[in-house]
């Protein structure tokens, strides 16, 4: 596609409820990486997926999350048991590898676990 | 690990002004990019400095990358109202980009 895809815009969910959270990236983009926003934050890093290499997952803040890319372009995020600390806009981004051009960022997801 | 210092956190200015955010990381960089955040919108990627001492330029902005590539700068001359948005430089070390903290600039009119 023309952009980074990402759906839902808005999620709003129980706390203890599981939530998944898709990525489509700009077609031909190897690399997919997930950061997340809290409110007036910056950007924390959560994973990245390069090709058909295994994903770097060091940026997950505990094992309620997980994510995986499938056939390397769309990717699910999944947050199991929501907390209400996992409220924040997740950012999905793409880009070529090496990018001279940065990451192409999708518009986010913004989830609310209350 | 990897961090990306960044400040100041807020700069609020009048039209006309010039802005200045500083970026540092605590270990030597391979590149350093810079990101534009809209308020409600998402980071839109600005510019990526490669070279020790690089200075780059988009009309009113001027972007450096200082000598031992661990800090760059980015400097707004006459700030418009379309400037306003957080400024966030991200630090290239590794396979993934470690963005600081951002700072958000308001322009008063």
């Amino acid at each position: 596609g023309a952009g980074v895809s990402q759906s839902p815009s808005n999620k709003v969910t129980e706390k203890g409820k599981d939530v998944e959270l898709r990525c489509d990236p700009i077609s031909g983009h190897t690399a997919l990486y997930w950061y997340r926003q809290s409110l007036g934050q910056g950007l924390e890093f959560l994973i990245y997926f390069q090709g058909n290499s295994a994903p770097d997952k060091s940026g997950l803040p505990s094992d309620r999350f997980s994510a995986e890319r499938t056939g390397g372009s769309v990717s699910t995020l999944t947050i199991q048991r929501t907390q209400q600390e996992d409220s924040a806009v997740y950012l999905c981004a793409s880009s070529t590898s090496p990018s001279p051009w940065g990451y192409t960022f999708g518009s986010g997801t913004r989830l609310t676990v209350v | 690990g990897q961090q990306v210092m960044q400040i100041p956190q807020y700069q609020h200015v009048q039209e006309g002004e010039d802005f200045t955010t500083y970026c540092n990381s605590s270990t030597t960089l391979s590149n350093i990019q810079w990101y534009k955040q809209r308020p409600g919108g998402h980071p839109v990627f600005l510019i990526q400095l490669v070279k020790s001492g690089e200075v780059k330029k988009q009309k009113r902005l001027t972007f450096q990358f200082g000598e031992a590539k661990k800090n760059s700068s980015l400097h707004i001359t006459a700030t418009q109202t379309t400037d306003v948005g957080t400024y966030f430089c991200a630090g290239q070390g590794g396979s993934r980009l470690t963005f600081g903290e951002g700072t958000q600039l308001t322009v008063n009119p």
